[in-house]
């Protein structure tokens, strides 16, 4: 498809369990952006990848979030020992080389629930 | 750090009527500033997209301006139909990256 693609649509696991998250970006993107968004809340920013180079990764809420981008296209986001908080829905947008001048677009997301 | 606040939470209004959305940031030195659009159960759809240099942008029965100095944003749209309830969400963003940062959104309603 054209648009950006994440896997899996809805994720339910039990509090210690690790889950990986997928993100499969626009074609050609070089940009990619991981949002969290908390129920009747706007997203807030995790993690920046430009191709492969993680470039910003402050606003991962502790070392228990972890994102990849290996190859610089697909990311994945990997929570270990997942936590009730971890509950949110996931987001992933890609944009062109100069994200700066270009909208962001974005996944319908990952909804995580954490039982 | 970046603050960013939308009022009002949310807005119901007749079909027809002409919406008013308002967005205000505390830090003005932003890059650009984006409206977004977002339906239940999906992501976002990116409405307009302000750079810093620009006062306003305009598409279709949409109109944004931005005042950088008063940290303010305001989402005009003409005409309001039905299909355009959903959650609006403006989000400013800095250079190094672009990470961008939301306000908590306006939820309308277009009643028929």
């Amino acid at each position: 498809g054209a648009g950006v693609s994440q896997s899996p649509r809805y994720k339910v696991a039990k509090r210690g369990q690790d889950v990986a998250l997928r993100c499969d970006p626009i074609s050609g993107h070089v940009s990619l952006f991981w949002y969290q968004q908390a129920l009747g809340q706007g997203p807030e920013f995790l993690t920046y990848f430009q191709n492969e180079a993680q470039l910003d990764k402050s606003g991962l809420p502790s070392d228990r979030f972890f994102a990849e981008r290996p190859e610089g296209s697909v990311s994945t986001l990997k929570i270990q020992r997942t936590q009730q908080e971890d509950s949110a829905v996931y987001l992933c947008a890609s944009s062109p080389r100069d994200p700066s001048r270009q909208p962001q677009h974005f996944g319908d997301g990952t909804r995580l629930s954490i039982l | 750090k970046q603050e960013v606040t939308q009022i009002p939470a949310a807005l119901s209004v007749p079909e027809g009527e002409n919406l008013v959305l308002n967005c205000s940031f505390t830090d003005s030195a932003i890059y650009n500033l984006q409206w977004f659009r977002q339906d239940p159960g999906k992501g976002l759809t990116s409405l307009l997209l302000i750079q810093s240099s620009q006062r306003e942008q305009t598409s279709g029965r949409l109109n944004a301006s931005l005042d950088k100095s008063s940290g303010r944003s305001t989402l005009y749209i003409a005409a309001s139909q039905p299909g355009d309830s959903a959650t609006y969400l403006c989000a400013v963003g800095k250079a190094a990256g672009n990470k961008l940062t939301f306000g908590g959104g306006t939820r309308v309603l277009v009643k028929p």
